[in-house]
This record gives structure tokens, sequence and C-alpha cells, in this order.
């Protein structure tokens, strides 16, 4: 089993609120990334990193940010949400240098904005 | 732009039947993974295809990376209740990134 860590895995919260989603991974991986999935939908990247003090914008454009200060950590932050960031935000870490680049995915935090 | 796309987008079999998705890509791909994600779940890796016509399998599961390697199929041996859930397959299309096809949702009927 993967050694990635979502929190809050729930979370309900009104519109303009400021939010942080938490990711932690203990396998010393390089490469984390945040994706966006409507439920039973397609995964969107939205962010990801490369290491330590890299961060690069996804596919999808988002209002949300995310920082890299330790390997382990990768947190998404959420200045003012809306309605529409309503949605499951999944976080994933990789090792490119195996050859394979499989993603390991935590468990998700399903946000509501009402 | 550079796309994965699967089909069916949908498949409802009955247990013991056989499943078979397909993933295409619109350009060359150095590799594709394929992930499965049950209900209410997270994807896991399934496997991932590096070698022109390389079949891979894994018990029921069988993966099959075109001889192009623009394509790819995952076919599934006799159903069971188990194997329901999305299969996406994920090609390195976007420079170092791998995308997400949209996913095939498979359906058990016991």
């Amino acid at each position: 089993e993967a050694d990635i860590y979502q929190t809050p895995r729930y979370l309900v919260i009104g519109t303009g609120k400021k939010i942080t989603l938490e990711c932690s991974q203990t396998m010393g991986h390089d490469k984390m990334y945040w994706y966006q999935q409507d439920p039973g939908m397609e995964l969107h990247l939205i962010h990801y990193s490369y290491g330590v003090n890299s961060t690069e914008k996804g596919d999808l454009s988002s209002e949300s940010t995310v920082s890299r200060i330790r390997t382990e950590h990768f947190p998404l932050t959420l200045e003012s949400a809306r309605p529409s960031h309503t949605s499951q935000y999944l976080c994933a870490s990789s090792d490119p240098w195996t050859g394979n680049d499989e993603q390991y995915f935590g468990p998700g935090t399903r946000l509501t904005v009402t | 732009g550079q796309q994965v796309m699967q089909i069916p987008q949908y498949q409802h079999v009955q247990e013991g039947e056989d499943f078979t998705t397909y993933c295409n890509s619109s350009t060359t791909l150095s590799n594709i993974q394929w992930y499965k994600q049950r209900p209410g779940g997270h994807p896991v890796f399934l496997i991932q295809l590096v070698k022109s016509g390389e079949v891979k399998k894994q018990k029921r599961l069988t993966f099959q990376f075109g001889e192009a390697k623009k394509n790819s199929s995952l076919h599934i041996t006799a159903t069971q209740t188990t194997d329901v859930g999305t299969y996406f397959c994920a090609g390195p299309l976007d420079g170092q990134n791998f995308v997400f096809g949209p996913g095939t949702r498979l359906s058990v009927l016991p």
C-alpha cells in the first residue's frame, strides 16, 4: 500500500473561505501532482512539482496555488472558494528515476463549497 | 491538441462475460499505463507497457500495446463483481506528464 496521505478527507465550507488541502508522502518521491476529478469522470491535472521549490501549472486552469518547501509535503490552497470548486481533489506522487513513473494516489479530499 | 481517448465510455456485462476497453492516442507514445479506480476510491496503478506489440497478463487481465504504439487495450476474461470500477489509460503526451484518458466505467451484473 502506498504511503501517501491527504487531509481532510471531506470538507464543506462556505463561499469565499480560504482553504488548504494537505498532501504528504513518505516514499521520498521527487514528483508530486494534484488532480481534480468530478465523480466518475476523468482526472484533470491542475498542478505538479518536480521537487523542492518546483511548482508548475497543469492542463486545467485553476484558481488554486501550491507550494513545495519539503519533499514530502505538497499542499494546495484555494484563496477564495467558490461553488465551482466543488469536486474531488487527488494528490499523487511518483519516482521518475525508477523507469516506470508509476503514480501513487492518495485517498482524495471531497470538497463541497456552499 | 494531443489527446488520449478511450472507448467505450460505459460497459455493462453479466458476471462471467468478457470485457475489453480500448485506448487511442493522437500521437506515438513511449509507453502507456493503466489504472483502476473502484467506486468511491482512488486510481491504482495496474501496469505499464513499453515495447511495440507488447502483451502482458495479470491473472484474468490481458494488456496489449499496439505495434504503432498509438493504441492499447485491456481485456478481462470472465468478469467478476470485483472487477467493477473505472479503467483509465494514461500516456506521456504532455512533455513528461501523463495525460489520462476519460476512462471506461465497468458494471458487472451478478
